[in-house]
């Protein structure tokens, strides 16, 4: 059975640009969660979704946003992107989204570099 | 706000020389603590969830353990195999969904 699936695995963009990653949860999982990992850091919670509808939402700017699409599939986006953006953005899903469901299961991460 | 807190930062250990890696946690409400384990390159892998305090789950060579105050992730007589990065995370009665906070996390190197 395929895991989380993203794309792109690896991409460089400049400051002020636009970037869009996506994210394919398990099949049969209706959860998707965003995470960002700056190097050498844990993982920082972003967006979580369950059944197309936003259910958490980390200290992040505005800048950042995110939507589930019917098949459960993901987009995060994020405008205007500053040095600081660069990092791993690890997408994870599960079955539920509710609490007593901390068993993620991650994708490998796009790694995004801010020039 | 919640707080988690991993140490020590890395620790190089000799083939089968048992160790253990502490979680220290400030929290309102805590649901659960969970243990991952990252390799590099890669998503974080799920190892345990503890609930309460005295819970204890084993996996191979690893046994989490569980208090009021912190988590020990045990590696008992660990292989070169071991060697990666271990997460710990705590979700909370004060965030909605399965939001987790996680720590720094704890790099293992375990030479053969």
């Amino acid at each position: 059975d395929a895991g989380v699936t993203q794309s792109p695995t690896h991409l460089i963009k400049t400051r002020g640009q636009h970037v869009t990653l996506r994210c394919s949860p398990i099949s049969g999982h209706k959860s998707v969660s965003w995470y960002q990992q700056v190097l050498g850091q844990g993982p920082q919670f972003i967006f979580q979704y369950y059944e197309k509808e936003e259910r958490g939402r980390g200290n992040f700017p505005d800048r950042f946003s995110a939507r589930q699409f019917p098949n459960y599939s993901s987009e995060l986006n994020v405008n205007a992107l500053l040095l600081g953006d660069s990092a791993l953005y690890l997408c994870a899903s599960s079955q539920t989204g509710g609490v007593n469901t901390g068993e993620l299961f991650f994708g490998e991460g796009s790694r995004l570099t801010v020039l | 706000e919640d707080q988690v807190t991993q140490s020590p930062e890395a620790l190089r250990l000799q083939e089968g020389e048992s160790s253990s890696l502490n979680c220290s946690y400030t929290v309102s409400g805590l649901r659960g603590l969970f243990w991952y384990r990252q390799d590099p390159g890669k998503g974080p892998e799920f190892l345990f969830t503890l609930y309460s305090a005295g819970e204890e789950k084993e996996k191979e060579r690893l046994k989490a353990t569980l208090t009021k105050k912190e988590s020990f992730l045990h590696i008992t007589a660990p292989k070169p195999e071991d060697s990666a990065t271990y997460l710990c995370a705590v979700q909370t009665r004060n965030n909605a969904g399965n939001m987790l906070t996680f720590g720094g996390g704890t790099r293992l190197m375990v030479k053969p």
